[in-house]
């Protein structure tokens, strides 16, 4: 149980043009996802916090305008890359936790995004 | 702002070798820790937890970790590792009060050699 799946797992998208990513939670509701960011050979970098119904809340030096989250349903987030340029790319991670429980994440396959 | 360090970088170790990975925090309340894997072309997934009472947790695949409070560390050990154990590891943790964000460490890279 606790499989959280994303969509598309890679993306190569052009200069100017917005990719949107989703993550789903496929067995369980969860009330919080969260989205990272992964450099290459470094750490995961926490984006933003999406509750469901709820203004995501973004961590200091992440543009809200740039990266929009949405998180529709107990089920599915999305993050929304807009004007992407070479310097967005890289991997994108999600994680959701299970409603009522307290810290442990399941996290998605994580998408590579390639802007050109 | 918490923090979180993983002084191993790269290990390299041959099959049947004992593995201890490092991990120290800089937060002064109270924690919740944990250590995930990511091998090569997978998802992260969580080896084990620590959130109270004893401080030595037992996880999966035969990883432990020793949660010391005074030295702020939460090292993870295997006795004998296996080459299907080459993955990166991450050290996190997630302070009590500041909802549930995971604050992440640099990870580790672990190879195994036959």
């Amino acid at each position: 149980g606790a499989v959280v799946s994303q969509h598309p797992s890679w993306v190569i998208c052009k200069s100017g043009t917005s990719v949107k990513i989703e993550c789903r939670s496929l067995d369980f509701q969860a009330t919080t996802m969260f989205w990272y960011r992964q450099f290459p050979k470094q750490s995961l970098m926490l984006m933003a916090t999406s509750n469901e119904g709820s203004k995501a809340t973004y961590e200091q030096g992440v543009e809200k305008d740039k990266f929009l989250i949405n998180h529709a349903s107990l089920t599915l987030s999305t993050l929304t890359v807009t004007s992407a340029h070479p310097e967005d790319s890289s991997f994108y991670i999600c994680s959701a936790t299970l409603t009522g429980e307290s810290g442990e994440q399941y996290f998605g396959p994580g998408t590579r995004l390639t802007v050109t | 702002a918490q923090s979180v360090s993983q002084h191993n970088h790269h290990v390299i170790l041959s099959e049947a070798a004992s593995l201890e990975l490092g991990c120290n925090y800089s937060y002064g309340g109270t924690v919740n820790l944990f250590w995930y894997v990511q091998y090569p072309g997978q998802h992260l997934q969580l080896l084990l937890k620590y959130f109270s009472g004893d401080p030595l947790v037992k996880g999966i695949k035969g990883f432990e970790a020793e949660f010391i409070k005074s030295k702020f560390s939460f090292n993870l050990r295997k006795p004998s590792v296996q080459w299907s154990d080459t993955a990166e590891y991450f050290c996190a943790v997630k302070n009590t009060g500041g909802g549930n964000k995971l604050t992440f460490g640099t990870g580790t890279q672990l190879k195994v050699e036959l």
